[in-house]
């Protein structure tokens, strides 16, 4: 059971856009930033966004990222069939220090 | 570039001890910055933080797994390093070694290729 709860799979079609939850509490999402990561299979997860809505060079800006409360969201726009793959957030907590959600499986019907 | 890679046996025995080494190239864990950290995740299954090192020494663990992990690091070799005690079937995941953003960030990045560690009679 992860402390951060995400739904476990989405989908959507080529240029849709899409959204992946991710819901904590006051201990973690709710005071501390949230960063997204994205992993193929049979690959290491690679960091998305930081700093909630922050991109690392090379990261398209077809992916953003947003915090509001206990809550943080990843956002995909212009899906396109390369983008399937699991995505995990992840933030500090005040007690258990560094915590993941259980991912979601992204789907390009 | 920076980049990580593990290394250490892909099999262990119930009750022994995993020993894992990260080695970092294209950057010096001595000047940097930032923590590392080691991160392991069952196949299948999601993402679970072990425990950071910062290269002074500092270290923070996963309260859950503290009793039984120990990090260490080496910065004449450019390493840090990964013991879990008394493994059981439990233990059986990919191990990732991470550049750890903290204290200042929090995030992850990047990331080695992990290693899989099976741990079985």
């Amino acid at each position: 059971q992860s402390v951060l709860t995400q739904p476990p799979s989405a989908s959507g079609t080529p240029g849709q856009r899409v959204t992946i939850s991710c819901s904590g509490s006051s201990s973690n999402i709710g005071g501390t930033p949230v960063a997204w990561y994205q992993q193929f299979p049979g690959t290491a997860p690679k960091l998305l966004i930081y700093s909630n809505n922050q991109r690392p060079s090379g990261v398209p800006d077809r992916f953003s990222g947003s915090r509001s409360g206990t809550s943080a969201s990843l956002a995909i726009s212009g899906l396109q069939s390369d983008d399937e793959a699991n995505y995990f957030c992840g933030t500090w907590d005040v007690t258990l220090h560094v915590v993941f959600g259980g991912g979601t499986k992204l789907t390009v019907l | 570039q920076l980049q990580l890679r593990e290394s250490g046996p892909g099999l262990v025995k119930p009750s022994e001890t995993l020993s894992l080494t990260c080695t970092v190239s294209g950057g010096s864990i001595s000047s940097s910055s930032y923590f590392w950290g080691w991160i392991r995740q069952p196949p299948g299954k999601g993402l679970e933080w072990i425990a950071s090192i910062y290269s002074g020494g500092s270290t923070y663990y996963n309260p859950s797994l503290k009793s039984r992990v120990t990090i260490g690091v080496d910065v004449s070799k450019n390493q840090f390093s990964l013991r879990l005690y008394s493994v059981t079937a439990a233990d059986t995941a990919l191990y990732y070694c991470a550049r750890d953003g903290r204290p200042i960030e929090n995030w992850f990045d990047p990331w080695g290729q992990g290693t899989l560690v099976t741990v079985s009679s």
